[in-house]
């Protein structure tokens, strides 16, 4: 089953409000998640690295104070898409590293997707 | 439930060829993706099939049996660099990702 899990699974808003996504892990506790934007068909573009506890760190070219990452427990990290406009409509997906497997620390598990469309 | 089942870890020879199988429960089908991700990298997309067959795309390859509710991914001429997690995952009928847990592969000299 899943281990991962997004809420809301896809969201239409108005151009100018604010989208909040979550992103839970389940069974686990994970204090590193990462938050990608998905196109159609092409890689996940990493947006940020989001660590429990402490600020975010943004990959080149995202704007931090657009997309607001708040990681508030070992289980919850979510996406703030403040001011949306129709160029954020996208899929966004987070994946969540479990410290816990075995000592591999490069196991994430990926959750659903969030599909955004801004009108 | 849903469910995505791969192989958690293959080994195979530079410059062999290697399939990595990959079986699906799901509600619904919207296509099937495979993703390359290397340690401490985003996945890399390779490959999408939505209808039965074979999708070749230089060394590698990705087959798709709907009505088996599998598919493979085929690499050809290993080389050093494809050491890294393979990923399964599956668009359901609400175009949702559901994912399977990686394989990973080890290419040895």
């Amino acid at each position: 089953g899943a281990v991962v899990s997004q809420h809301p699974s896809r969201v239409i808003c108005k151009s100018g409000t604010s989208v909040k996504i979550e992103c839970r892990s389940l069974d686990f506790q994970a204090t590193t998640m990462f938050w990608y934007r998905q196109f159609p068909k092409q890689s996940l573009m990493l947006m940020a690295t989001s660590n429990e506890g402490s600020k975010a760190t943004y990959e080149q070219g995202v704007e931090k104070d657009k997309f607001l990452i708040n990681h508030a427990s070992l289980t919850l990290s979510t996406l703030t898409v403040t001011s949306a406009h129709p160029e954020d409509s996208s899929f966004y997906i987070c994946s969540a590293r479990d410290l816990t497997s075995g000592g591999d620390t490069d196991t994430q598990y990926f959750g659903p997707g969030t599909r955004l469309t801004v009108l | 439930g849903q469910n995505i089942d791969q192989p958690t870890e293959m080994t195979a020879t530079e410059g062999a060829i290697v399939q990595i199988n990959c079986t699906y429960q799901t509600s619904g089908f919207n296509g099937l993706f495979w993703y390359q991700q290397h340690a401490g990298e985003a996945p890399t997309f390779l490959s999408y099939n939505v209808l039965d067959g074979l999708e070749e795309k230089g060394r590698f390859s990705s087959f798709l049996s709907r009505s088996k509710g599998y598919s493979y991914l085929l690499l050809k001429e290993l080389q050093m660099k494809d050491s890294a997690s393979y990923l399964c995952a599956v668009m359901d009928s609400n175009y949702q990702l559901i994912w399977g847990a990686g394989t990973k592969l080890i290419i040895k000299p």
